[in-house]
Order: C-alpha cells, then structure tokens, then sequence
C-alpha cells in the first residue's frame, strides 16, 4: 500500500512569491496533519484537517491556509513568502482525528527554499 | 499546554553501546508520548508511543522506553547500538483522552545520534 505521498519533493521560491503543496494520505485515512520543519529544528504543528473541517491551527500568519478535499487528499498554501518559510513541510495522516485512534504516519516532505 | 526538552542535541556512542536519549515533558493532562525517527532526506517514523497503559514501551529496531510521572521523563533506550541507527530522534507529547480533541504533537528539537565503529 502507498504511504503519505507529498507534492513536490522540492521547490525554490522567490520572496512575495505563493506555493501550494500537495499531500495525499493513506488510503481509509481521514485526518490530514501539516507541520513546519526547520533545519536543525523539531517540526511545528500548522494545521489538522478531520473529514473536511479544519480541527487545531498552530500558531502560523494568516499567509498559512490549508483544506481538505473530499478525497481527504489535501494543500497547503503559503502567500507572500518570506525568507523564514525556508523549511521541510511535512504532511502526515491517520485514520482518525486524535491521537488515541491510532498512529500518525508522516510523509517524506516538501523542501521550500525561498531566495 | 504541553511541551518537551530533550537533553543533548547530539549523541554519540560506540557500535554496540547503550543508546540512551533523553526527554522530559510538561503537560497539563496526562499525556501522550511518542518517539520518532528521521533519517537524512526522509519523513519521520513511529518507533514506540505511550498512552496511559505499560508505563514501559518497546518499540521497533530493538528500542523501549520507560514513562516516570514522578520525573516527567521518557528517555528512549537501545541495550545495543548499530550502525543503521545513526539518526535524529524526537521526542514530542500530545494530549490525551477528551483532551485529545486533535492530533497535535509538540516536537522536541531533536537529538542527533551517531554511532561509532
């Protein structure tokens, strides 16, 4: 069975710039997660979506903005990029919405550079 | 809240040593905890997790850990270190139970370990 599979793997932006990334969970997963990862750092937690509805929100600008698509495939965007958003974002999904319902399972990343 | 510190951002040990990392929580509810592992140019993957039942967890690839609420600690331990699990290590809480409304986890900064031959 095919893991998280996230799109692209890697991408260079300017500042000002907009990106959208793409995350396809685990088939029968509901729940989609994104998290910010910084080089040298642990990830941060942006955003989770649970059937279709935005279920926690880190502490991320309104640049940040996610959603879920009835496939339970889902994006990510990022407006007016800034030197900072420079970053691994990591997608990660489970079967259901909190972490007693079983094991969060992550994909290998998008890689942002912003010039 | 919840948050994590793990102890030593690099680690590094002998093929065939004791692995010992080491994490301590803070957490307003009993909580949930995790250790995961990331290899270079790759995601994170699972290798045990703590929920309120065996306060002592085995994992994947040989790894266990011990939740102490009197120490706030669940340091992650391997009897003996090979080569492949040179890696960094995260430690990272979640809530638990009617607190546990999402799947948010809070990250430690990570523990790099290496291993020597």
């Amino acid at each position: 069975d095919a893991g998280v599979t996230q799109s692209p793997t890697h991408l260079i932006k300017t500042r000002g710039q907009h990106v959208t990334l793409r995350c396809s969970p685990i088939s029968g997963h509901k729940s989609v997660s994104w998290y910010q990862q910084v080089l040298g750092q642990g990830p941060q937690f942006i955003f989770q979506y649970y059937e279709k509805e935005e279920r926690g929100r880190g502490n991320f600008p309104d640049r940040f903005s996610a959603r879920q698509f009835p496939n339970y495939s889902s994006e990510l965007n990022v407006n007016a990029l800034l030197l900072g958003d420079s970053a691994l974002y990591l997608c990660a999904s489970s079967w259901g919405q909190g972490a007693n319902t079983g094991e969060l399972f992550f994909g290998e990343g998008s890689r942002l550079t912003v010039l | 809240a919840q948050s994590v510190t793990q102890l030593g951002s690099h680690v590094s040990v002998s093929e065939g040593a004791l692995v010992l990392l080491r994490c301590n929580y803070s957490s307003s509810v009993p909580p949930y905890l995790f250790w995961y592992v990331q290899y270079p140019n790759q995601g994170l993957q699972l290798l045990l997790k703590y929920t309120s039942a065996a306060t002592l967890v085995k994992g994947i690839n040989g790894f266990e850990a011990e939740f102490k609420k009197s120490e706030t600690s669940f340091h992650l331990t391997k009897p003996s270190a090979h080569m492949s699990d040179a890696a960094e290590y995260f430690c990272a809480v979640s809530a638990s139970g009617s607190g546990g409304s999402n799947y948010k986890l809070t990250f430690g900064k990570g523990t790099l370990l290496t291993v020597n031959p």
